[in-house]
């Protein structure tokens, strides 16, 4: 499998504590990608990390990256309720036949309690 | 500026029938491809569209089949409906690759099959 997988499956926190999910893949990347889902619709861009980057900010998000283990990892601080939601990490493959396809794994179920 | 678009929102179908489901891309962007999320999953891919041709596909069965129009919109097409194809159909779009050094690709809010 090329999945990106994702650790832990599901996560239920208070909210202002932080959150952390884990993403592992298989393959060589361009970069990797992290997605917001709410309730089965559609996927929100969080951050993007490429493949010669080791940590990333935006807001209240810091990815990390680690190519030599093939992980990465999310860190949202002071979770809201409204963080409630779905997070897949996409490693991005280029393929040989010159396009680029993202591979998501089961994502974490994030649930921030009021 | 409008992101990804899709129509319609949802559907429904019974097995056999075929069905056709519609995309366009982000202003400025060209290269459009496809997912399956079935409820529970991650989505999986299925193919993309970048020039009005086909450059790569997944594991997906030539019951799935796309075209990509002048103006970069796309649509997927699936014959011969299982019950196993009812899933979130999603549509992502991205910049030309000469322009983006990051490659993101940008989500519509998906297509809701369900077959019977």
């Amino acid at each position: 499998s090329q999945q990106g997988e994702e650790d832990p499956q599901a996560l239920s926190i208070q909210e202002g504590e932080n959150a952390t999910m884990n993403c592992s893949y298989k393959t060589s990347i361009n970069n990797l990608q992290w997605y917001r889902q709410n309730s089965g619709r559609g996927l929100v861009h969080l951050i993007l990390i490429r493949s010669n980057e080791r940590e990333k900010h935006s807001g209240r998000l810091r990815v990390t990256l680690d190519t030599s283990k093939k992980s990465s990892s999310l860190l949202i601080t002071a979770s809201r309720a409204a963080d409630t939601a779905s997070y897949f990490c996409a490693p991005l493959m280029l393929t040989q036949g010159g396009s680029e396809k993202l591979v998501f794994g089961k994502g974490t179920k994030l649930t921030v309690n009021p | 500026d409008a992101g990804v678009t899709q129509s319609p929102t949802h559907l429904i179908k019974t097995r056999g029938q075929q069905v056709t489901l519609r995309c366009s891309p982000k202003s400025g962007h060209d290269t459009v491809s496809w997912y399956q999320q079935a409820l529970g999953q991650g989505p999986q891919f299925i193919f993309q569209y970048y020039e009005e041709e086909e450059r790569q596909r997944g594991n997906f069965p030539d019951r799935f089949s796309g075209h990509q129009f002048p103006n970069y919109s796309s649509e997927l097409n699936v014959n011969a409906l299982l019950l196993g194809d009812s899933a979130l159909y999603l549509c992502a779009s991205s910049r030309p690759r000469v322009f983006a050094q990051s490659l993101t690709q940008y989500f519509g809010p998906g297509t809701r099959l369900t077959v019977l």
